[in-house]
């Protein structure tokens, strides 16, 4: 059973560009969770989806972020017009349902030029 | 709103030596729960211990143990018989009971480990 499966591990925009991150839960596990890591910080929740909703974003950005995890495949967080301050790592977590342990990836670092 | 402090940015520990590492944290919440996890260069979070409040008795995983000290609001991380693979940050968390996925993280503690 592969563990949480985030891509790409690393991800380097320049400024004005759009950064896709993609996250692919455990096998069974339908919640998923994104958290972002700035440097010398702990990680921050942003956003929790279960298949097709969202159920909590009180950590999102209001403006440029989104996030989505459709019936099918991964979920993407996608930030639009990337701004320096926005390069950190990006992790996600799952779990097969609410009140479980939440299993982490490996992250994606995101570098703005 | 709750906070989670971890006031030693870097500690550093003989091979096979006991190490502890801070975690202070500030709830009004009865029923919560604090964590360790430990992010090794390959970034992944691996969760290291978990203590439920409601529970007296410290938790215990093989050479990792807590000091839980719920009236000073204190969760430190002893570990025992270091290993060089102990090196990684470490980062204590808290939840509360009813917000299962919401955890706060503290700032983390860089471990070195010294042959």
């Amino acid at each position: 059973n592969a563990g949480v499966m985030q891509n790409p591990r690393h991800l380097v925009r320049r400024r004005g560009q759009e950064a896709r991150l993609r996250c692919s839960p455990m096998k069974g596990h339908s919640h998923v969770y994104w958290y972002r890591q700035l440097p010398e910080e702990g990680l921050k929740f942003m956003v929790y989806l279960q298949k097709e909703n969202i159920i909590d974003e009180s950590g999102m950005p209001k403006e440029r972020f989104s996030a989505e995890f459709p019936k099918e495949g991964p979920s993407i967080l996608r930030i639009q017009q990337v701004v320096r301050g926005d390069s950190a790592a990006y992790f996600c977590a799952s779990s097969p349902g609410l009140d479980e342990k939440l299993f982490f990836g490996s992250g994606t670092q995101l570098s703005v030029l | 709103a709750q906070t989670v402090t971890q006031s030693q940015p870097e500690m550093s520990v003989q091979e096979a030596e006991t190490v502890t590492l801070s975690c202070t944290y500030d709830t009004s919440e009865s029923d919560y729960y604090l964590f360790w996890y430990k992010q090794p260069p390959s970034r992944q979070m691996i969760l290291v211990i978990r203590q439920e409040a409601y529970k007296q008795q410290n938790a215990t995983e093989n050479r990792f143990s807590v000091n839980f000290q719920k009236a000073a609001k204190s969760f430190s991380l002893k570990i025992s018989d270091s290993q060089l693979g102990d090196a990684a940050m470490y980062f204590c968390a808290y939840r509360r009971g009813d917000s299962s996925y919401k955890l706060i993280f503290g700032s983390g503690t860089r471990l070195l480990v010294r042959p």
